[in-house]
């Protein structure tokens, strides 16, 4: 596609569920990252994939988070047993990975967990 | 630890002063890209800086980037309400992971 696809792009959930979250990045894009971002702050990394290496998952908060890619292209991010600290914009974005290393994101996904 | 330390934090002037944020490291970076966030919608990249001392220019927007490719900053002439957002550094080591700055929320008043 032309840009970065999330969705849901709002999620509700009670407290305890399990979410899942997409990530569609441009093609051809080696490079993949999730990011959390709570209201009006910065962004918190969570995991990075490139290419084939193993990911970079030195971000995530605890082990109810995993994410993962499959082949080369789309990527989940999974949160289990959901807390209502979990609620936050969660942004995905891509790169060709190498170079000037330019990010596009996609337009995030609301995780409200009630 | 924050590799990219961005100051100051929150900015709140009038529409037609200037500003200048802050983005400032210990690590040498092989490029340092500025973004833009506004409410709803995912950062959008405003400009690369490649090269030590090199200074770009967006308009009214101006990025220099340190000589030591350690440090960065982003000038502003003339704010308009337009420019209200989140702006954010982001520091490129090659193929390691890019890394975001710690963000200036940014609020022009009318």
């Amino acid at each position: 596609g032309a840009g970065v696809s999330q969705s849901p792009s709002n999620k509700v959930t009670e407290k305890g569920k399990d979410v899942e979250l997409r990530c569609d990045p441009i093609s051809g894009h080696t490079a993949l990252y999730w990011y959390r971002q709570s209201l009006g702050q910065g962004l918190e990394f969570l995991i990075y994939f490139q290419g084939n290496s193993a990911p970079d998952k030195s971000g995530l908060p605890s082990d109810r988070f995993s994410a993962e890619r499959t082949g080369g292209s789309v990527s989940t991010l999974t949160i289990q047993r959901t807390q209502q600290e979990d609620s936050a914009v969660y942004l995905c974005a891509s790169s060709f990975g190498s170079g000037a290393n330019v990010l596009t994101f996609g337009a995030g996904s609301r995780l409200t967990v009630l | 630890t924050q590799l990219l330390e961005q100051s100051p934090q929150f900015l709140s002037i009038q529409e037609g002063e200037n500003l200048t944020v802050y983005c400032n490291s210990s690590s040498v970076f092989s490029s340092l890209q500025w973004y833009r966030q506004e409410p709803g919608e995912g950062p959008v990249l405003l400009v690369t800086v490649v090269t030590g001392g090199e200074v770009k220019k967006l308009k009214r927007l101006t990025f220099q980037f340190g000589d030591a490719r350690k440090d960065s900053s982003l000038h502003i002439t003339a704010a308009q309400p337009g420019d209200t957002g989140l702006y954010l550094c982001a520091g490129d080591r090659g193929y390691q992971k890019v890394t975001f700055g710690t963000g200036t929320k940014l609020q022009v008043i009318p």
